[in-house]
């Protein structure tokens, strides 16, 4: 199967601070990434998205980042905020339309 | 945004018998539906994926006359978990994809505990 994984299993932040997760893909033809966000006992919820035409995408205190060359996905959060401790997953898509979901990494907030 | 449902949010059986779960898009219709287990602090992994009016297609090493599925329609999927054992205890959450191929949408998730 595919390998989605995650350099950092877990992340503390300072409250205000900016958080960075890490990921890396596999599969060099994978057309979309997603990012979601996951809280305790809750579905993912969707954060934000890329496809691979692009490099960079930004929404609302969300960056995401797309290195097809060493096939790495970053997600920035800015202004950390407490309400932003969960665990957050990447997924690839494949051309079969199959999704692949990291390990996740799991971000602490810190007051 | 797209809304999906799961029913129930959680579930006590014992084992030996058999659970329901469903999975409805509330505000489209879901052409695709997904189908994941989650155990504690791991990843999503792909059960199986459900097309309207056709079989599902199972990952490997997921038994498919022990994990039914259905999608009788294009708002409603369900899982059936027959003759559970205590360690089908998990987190299962469904998706459920839109008219455009990369969507997908979850569900809230369903916590199931066999007893």
């Amino acid at each position: 199967g595919e390998s989605v994984g995650l350099h950092l299993p877990t992340l503390s932040v300072q409250e205000g601070d900016n958080s960075i997760i890490n990921c890396a893909y596999s599969n060099s033809a994978s057309d979309y990434f997603i990012w979601y966000k996951q809280e305790s006992g809750k579905g993912p919820q969707f954060i934000i998205d890329i496809r691979s035409n692009m490099d960079k995408r930004q929404g609302q205190r969300v960056t995401v980042l797309l290195n097809k060359t060493v096939k790495h996905l970053s997600l920035q959060i800015a202004a950390t905020q407490p309400g932003d401790s969960a665990v957050y997953f990447c997924a690839e898509r494949d051309p079969g339309n199959q999704f692949y979901f990291g390990t996740g990494t799991s971000l602490t907030v810190i007051p | 945004g797209a809304v999906v449902s799961q029913h129930p949010s959680r579930v006590i059986c014992k084992s030996g018998t058999s659970v329901k779960i469903e999975c409805r898009s509330l505000d489209f219709q879901a052409t695709t539906m997904f189908w994941y287990r989650q155990f504690p602090k791991q990843s999503l992994m792909l059960m199986a994926t459900s097309n309207e009016g056709s079989k599902a297609t199972y990952e490997q090493g997921v038994e498919k006359d022990k994990f039914l599925i259905n999608h009788a329609s294009l708002t409603l999927s369900t899982l059936t978990v027959t003759s559970a054992h205590p360690e089908d205890s998990s987190f299962y959450i469904c998706s459920a994809g839109g008219s455009l191929s990369y969507e997908q949408y979850f569900g809230p998730g369903t916590r199931l505990t066999v007893t």
